[in-house]
């Protein structure tokens, strides 16, 4: 146990589905990111949140959308997906100071399958 | 921006040697290099990290190096079991951004 907790662990959905990725910290980190690992891609950014607020969303298609209620919990929701978003997706959180971030601290990730 | 190339992508080491893998980054400006380990089946784990500062930490069996001049920073893992078996990626961070920039990940293999 890392102190991120990503839910669920497997997913697999249909491409007309609406589901969603959890991820919570007890690290009292004010930084949280979603990561999408795939053969092609290992480590892309999507999304940053600092301070509960989306500071960056790296070109990622709409039919995935954050949300980021307080700064222990970030959610990824999923809709009309393709085969190709099939990926494990990594939830982090950090310590963002105006000096930069610190290290990041990953979850186990969701292995989401779209069928 | 940060750009961070990792190599080799792939690397076997006989168990008891040492393995060695290079990044190179682009930006100057950036002060922040975390090394990540990640197993199967779970989420990459930060094992050691250096800061611009400093040209050199050692953490038991593994070590990192940095050379600011070339850009240039590396791990090195001694004495390999066969735990170490996992996929690597080093990093970098710039001084006030609030991301990691991440390279492609190295496989190790250790061979009994």
């Amino acid at each position: 146990e890392t102190g991120v907790t990503q839910t669920p662990r497997h997913l697999v959905m249909g491409m007309t589905n609406k589901k969603s990725l959890k991820c919570e910290q007890h690290l009292g980190h004010n930084a949280m990111y979603w990561y999408k690992q795939s053969a092609k891609k290992p480590l892309e950014l999507m999304f940053v949140y600092s301070l509960e607020e989306r500071v960056e969303n790296n070109s990622v298609p709409s039919r995935f959308s954050p949300e980021c209620p307080n700064s222990s919990h970030l959610f990824l929701h999923l809709h009309t997906l393709q085969p190709e978003d099939s990926a494990l997706y990594l939830c982090a959180s950090s310590q963002f100071t105006g000096q930069g971030v610190g290290g990041y601290t990953f979850g186990s990730g969701t292995r989401l399958t779209v069928v | 921006g940060e750009n961070v190339e990792q190599h080799p992508s792939t690397l076997s080491v006989q168990e008891g040697d040492s393995a060695v893998i290079k990044c190179t980054y682009s930006d100057s400006a950036s002060n922040y290099f975390p090394w990540y380990k990640q197993e199967l089946g779970k989420g990459p784990q930060l094992i050691i990290d250096i800061r611009s500062n400093v040209g050199e930490k050692k953490d038991q069996r593994i070590a990192v190096t940095l050379n600011k001049t070339a850009k240039h920073f590396s791990l090195h893992i001694t004495e390999t079991q066969p735990e170490d078996s996992a996929v690597y990626f080093c990093a970098a961070s710039t001084n006030g951004d609030d991301k990691i920039i991440f390279g492609k990940g190295t496989r190790l293999h250790i061979l009994p």
